[in-house]
């Protein structure tokens, strides 16, 4: 089935605490991204890769990382979790940038 | 920068009737794509319905269509015989081929409640 993979699906860590979300697609797709979702806000993006080792940021990367080693594989690294980075996030992946993005089923993050 | 507004945080609709809600959206260029996607309460993006700036004739599937006017930069939603399993968090997203940084750009979402 064809699919964008994150894990974990919820997680509560403290502050401070490095943590890594991991973001699998099998679709052979190009073009990843990361977004977290706040209320009134919609989604906004953090980074997105074009391709494999090729990387940039959105709108919203401060204290956030990001690789892409391989072209299934596009983790979200968080050196040292805030607060204020409580929120939904979603990893997508598409072929191409004229298609719809299709995406992963969330990552509910909470720091406290 | 691209910027998508979407006016209305919340609607409802009684079950069987029609819906429509609003999706403005600011842009300078001329070829790029709109989208519609569905977060119901498992808070999956679900894609609804997408339109080619470059096509005039409006999309529609099923029970969803829209009404897309280029110039008026207007992206409206239109759910027909409304079902309860259609409440849900509703986005309006609009993608551009040229724009690298800021490739997909989200609105605000609307709500939908659908009353029995």
């Amino acid at each position: 089935e064809a699919q964008v993979t994150q894990n974990p699906r919820y997680l509560i860590t403290v502050t401070g605490k490095k943590l890594t979300v991991t973001c699998s697609q099998n679709m052979n797709h190009e073009y990843m991204s990361w977004y977290r979702q706040d209320p009134g806000l919609g989604l906004r993006q953090i980074y997105y890769s074009m391709n494999v080792e090729v990387t940039d940021k959105g709108d919203v990367p401060e204290g956030y990382k990001v690789s892409r080693k391989e072209k299934r594989n596009f983790p979200l690294i968080l050196e040292s979790p805030s607060p204020n980075q409580t929120s939904l996030y979603f990893c997508a992946s598409s072929p191409n940038m004229n298609t719809e993005a299709f995406f992963g089923q969330g990552t509910r993050l909470t720091v406290v | 920068a691209q910027t998508v507004t979407q006016s209305q945080p919340e609607m409802s609709v009684q079950e069987a009737e029609t819906v429509t809600l609003s999706c403005t959206y600011d842009t300078s260029e001329s070829d790029y794509y709109l989208f519609w996607y569905k977060q119901p309460p498992s808070r999956q993006m679900i894609l609804v319905i997408r339109q080619e700036a470059y096509k005039q004739q409006n999309a529609t599937e099923n029970r969803f269509s829209v009404n897309f006017q280029k110039a008026a930069k207007s992206f409206s939603l239109k759910i027909s015989d409304s079902q309860l399993g259609d409440a849900a968090m509703y986005f309006c997203a609009y993608r551009s081929p040229d724009n690298y940084g800021q490739n997909f750009v989200f609105g605000p979402g609307t709500r939908l409640s659908v009353l029995p």
